[in-house]
C-alpha cells in the first residue's frame, strides 16, 4: 500500500539553527511533492512544490530537495526563528493527494 | 475573495444524529476535497470531486457521503453520526479552470466536530 512517512514526530531546535524534515514515501511514483505548513486550530498553508526533476528548491529561508532514488524529500529551515513554529506536512498525489503524519517543529529563543 | 469557507466552525451532535458541513470556493477551482485530521494521524482524505458532476471515495470514506452542488459548493453529510467521526474536517479545492493539475491546494478554516 502507499505511506507517506515523515519520521519524526516533533523537532525542538534552538533559534538561528537548521531545521531539517524528513517525508518518505513508499509505493508511489510522484510526479512532484509538496511542503504544507500548519499553525494550531487551522487548515494548511502550501509552502512549496518540487517537480521529479528538480533536485532542490528554494524560497527565501526554505529549501526542499527530492530523491527520487531513494523517495525522499527533505525540507530546511534555515536560520530558524520561533514564528517557524507549527507543524509541517509533506503531501503527494494528484487528484487523490495525500498528506504525511506531519512533524511539529517548536524553535526556542 | 474569501477563498475556501466552511460552515459550522464547531458542532456537537449525538451518536445517531445526522448533520451536513457546508464547503464554497470563490476561486473558480475545478477539484474540491474533503479531509478528516486526527491526532497522530495526520489528513486523511475522504472524498474528493475532480470536477463539477463527480465525485470519488478517499481513502476513509465509510459512513460518509458528499454532494458536489455546483462548482463553488461541495458538502459533506454524516447520516448517522458516531463517536469515531469526531474530528476536524478541512475541505480545500485546487485547479483553476484551464489550469494543470499540479497546482496547489487551498484549505478552508476547519469544522470541529465532536460525536458523543
Amino acid at each position: 500500500s502507499q505511506k507517506i512517512e515523515q519520521n519524526s514526530e516533533a523537532l525542538n531546535i534552538q533559534e538561528g539553527k537548521t531545521a531539517t524534515l524528513t517525508c518518505n514515501y513508499t509505493n508511489y511514483s510522484p510526479a512532484y511533492l509538496q511542503w504544507y505548513r500548519q499553525d494550531p486550530g487551522r487548515g494548511p498553508v502550501f509552502l512549496l512544490l518540487i517537480r521529479e526533476n528538480e533536485k532542490e528548491k528554494r524560497k527565501e529561508r526554505l529549501k526542499v530537495t527530492f530523491d527520487t532514488t531513494l523517495k525522499q524529500s527533505l525540507f530546511h529551515i534555515t536560520a530558524s526563528q520561533p514564528a517557524d513554529s507549527a507543524t509541517y506536512l509533506c503531501a503527494l498525489g494528484d487528484n487523490d493527494m495525500r498528506f504525511g503524519a506531519g512533524t511539529r517543529l517548536t524553535v526556542k529563543p | 475573495n474569501a477563498g475556501v469557507t466552511q460552515t459550522p466552525k464547531f458542532q456537537v451532535l449525538k451518536t445517531g444524529q445526522s448533520m451536513t458541513l457546508q464547503c464554497a470556493q470563490d476561486m473558480n477551482h475545478n477539484s474540491m476535497y474533503w479531509y478528516r485530521q486526527d491526532p497522530g494521524m495526520g489528513l486523511r482524505l475522504i472524498y474528493y470531486s475532480a470536477s463539477e458532476g463527480t465525485t470519488d471515495k478517499g481513502e476513509v470514506p465509510n459512513g460518509y457521503n458528499v454532494s458536489r452542488l455546483n462548482k463553488r459548493e461541495f458538502s459533506l453529510r454524516l447520516e448517522s453520526a458516531a463517536p469515531s467521526q469526531t474530528s476536524v474536517y478541512f475541505c480545500a479545492s485546487r485547479t483553476p479552470a484551464g489550469g494543470k493539475s499540479t497546482d496547489t491546494q487551498y484549505f478552508g478554516p476547519g469544522t470541529r466536530l465532536t460525536v458523543l
